[in-house]
């Protein structure tokens, strides 16, 4: 079985600087991993996934997450975040194609 | 833009009654799933159709719940008998098939609230 952690409910960061989300899991199989971003009264969004090759991987929006097999994490980042992106975001696993899911990171975004 | 859709985007109900939730796939693709998402959660895997087969179903889709995908292309999902713990956002995604992994694509939700 899988599971997966984002260790922070919510993250609050000062606009233009930079952010980590962290998600780490658990799987006794190779596993694919994603990020997913749930906008205001939106669904969600594809981020950016892991799937093989280059452990770094570059999404939209300017983030980007680094897969770590040896510490089993996917954590993501932001050089510098803007206003626009207040929203929460989910990390996701897989093995096939049932997506185990975190409880999602609200990150909040001070002026 | 043909994204996934779901309607209805919000559902009121009473405790008891029956509720139909519908979801519509980007066209070319072949899989649909159905998801719950309860408040500070993220969402839960319920079911998974490829083409008009239900290959699986988790162990939350309690007797109550069914879904069906007919002809391959839309997908309904059916909860009997509504229960205050049916209140949830359920979601809906589809994905092509090929390739190591699908990227699954997310409609908007419907919001189902049981009274």
């Amino acid at each position: 079985a899988q599971s997966v952690t984002q260790l922070d409910s919510q993250v609050p960061v000062f606009e233009e600087a930079p952010v980590e989300l962290r998600c780490n899991y658990s799987s006794s199989v190779s596993v694919y991993l994603f990020w997913y971003v749930q906008y205001p009264n939106q669904g969600l969004q594809l981020l950016l996934k892991y799937l093989s090759g280059s452990t770094l991987v570059k999404g939209i929006n300017g983030f980007e997450a680094e897969f770590n097999k040896s510490q089993t994490s996917f954590h993501l980042r932001k050089p510098s975040v803007h206003i626009s992106d207040t929203a929460e975001y989910f990390c996701a696993v897989t093995p096939n194609y049932q997506l185990i899911w975190g409880a999602g990171t609200k990150l909040i975004i001070k002026p | 833009d043909t994204g996934v859709s779901q309607d209805p985007r919000h559902k009121i109900t009473k405790r008891g009654q029956n509720v139909t939730f519908r979801c519509d796939p980007i066209s070319e693709h072949n899989r649909l799933y159905w998801y719950r998402q309860t408040l500070g959660q993220g969402p839960e895997f319920l079911t998974y159709f490829q083409n008009e087969a239900q290959l699986e179903k988790s162990r939350l889709l309690s007797d109550r719940f069914s879904a069906e995908r007919p002809k391959g292309s839309f997908s309904t999902l059916e909860i009997q008998r509504t229960e205050q713990g049916d209140s949830a956002m359920y979601l809906c995604a589809s994905s092509s098939s090929g390739g190591a992994i699908d990227t699954q694509y997310f409609g908007p939700g419907t919001r189902l609230t049981v009274l």
